[in-house]
């Protein structure tokens, strides 16, 4: 089982660039988060979507933007990348909000 | 909004027991998880406590109150590998959807 797959794992960006972080996830689980992690904190909630079609803000959504056009992708967007956005992203997924969250590997964002 | 409070760091020795103790304060609280988090890995899933009283897992137990606001996580017998990050993280129920709203995480050193 592949579980949460996401792509890429380690990436920099400069000022102002664009890029998309991957999310898959194969267990067809409806609900999908992107959290974020800086240094030595937990983790923020960026984005959620309780199923296809659907997608909510969480605490820290500011200067991302996500979509959920299947099941299995939940794919985050940074338009314009600054400093503040260096962090560890994951994403996550469940079969519904109390059976605990199956956490991807991570992506590491540096911005400069 | 909501606050979850745990301790920022603790130490313990190896093959002795140590308790993590994590309050909060919310609305719609349904629940609450605890992740391990080894350095640059993802979250795993501990535990999670729906009801009052205490779970217990193999050398991990997980306690709730709910009427205090307060869990704890008491791992036994312990070793090295239990060095990591101890995650407290509250299931809250919206409007739009459910979603875990996660503490900073309490650092356990575990010294021989």
């Amino acid at each position: 089982n592949a579980g949460v797959t996401q792509t890429p794992k380690f990436r920099i960006l400069k000022i102002g660039q664009s890029m998309t972080l991957q999310c898959t996830q194969d267990m067809n689980h409806n609900y999908m988060y992107w959290y974020r992690q800086d240094p030595g904190m937990g983790l923020k909630l960026i984005y959620y979507s309780v199923g296809a079609g659907i997608t909510d803000k969480g605490e820290v959504p500011n200067g991302y933007n996500v979509s959920r056009s299947t099941t299995e992708d939940f794919p985050l967007r940074l338009e314009l990348a600054a400093p503040s956005q260096t962090s560890v992203y994951f994403c996550a997924s469940s079969y519904a909000g109390d059976y605990g969250y199956t956490f991807g590997s991570g992506t590491r964002l540096t911005v400069v | 909004g909501q606050n979850i409070d745990q301790p920022t760091e603790m130490t313990a020795t190896e093959g002795a027991i140590v308790q993590i103790n994590c309050t909060y304060q919310t609305s719609g609280f349904n629940g609450l998880f605890w992740y391990q988090q080894h350095a640059g890995e993802a979250p795993t899933f501990l535990s999670y406590n729906v009801l009052d009283g205490l779970e217990e897992k193999g050398r991990f137990s997980s306690f709730l109150s709910r009427s205090k606001g307060y869990s704890y996580l008491l791992l036994k017998e312990l070793q090295m590998k239990d060095s990591a990050s101890y995650l407290c993280a509250v299931y809250i129920l919206t409007g739009g959807g459910n979603k875990l709203t996660f503490g900073t995480g309490t650092q356990l050193k575990v010294e021989l």
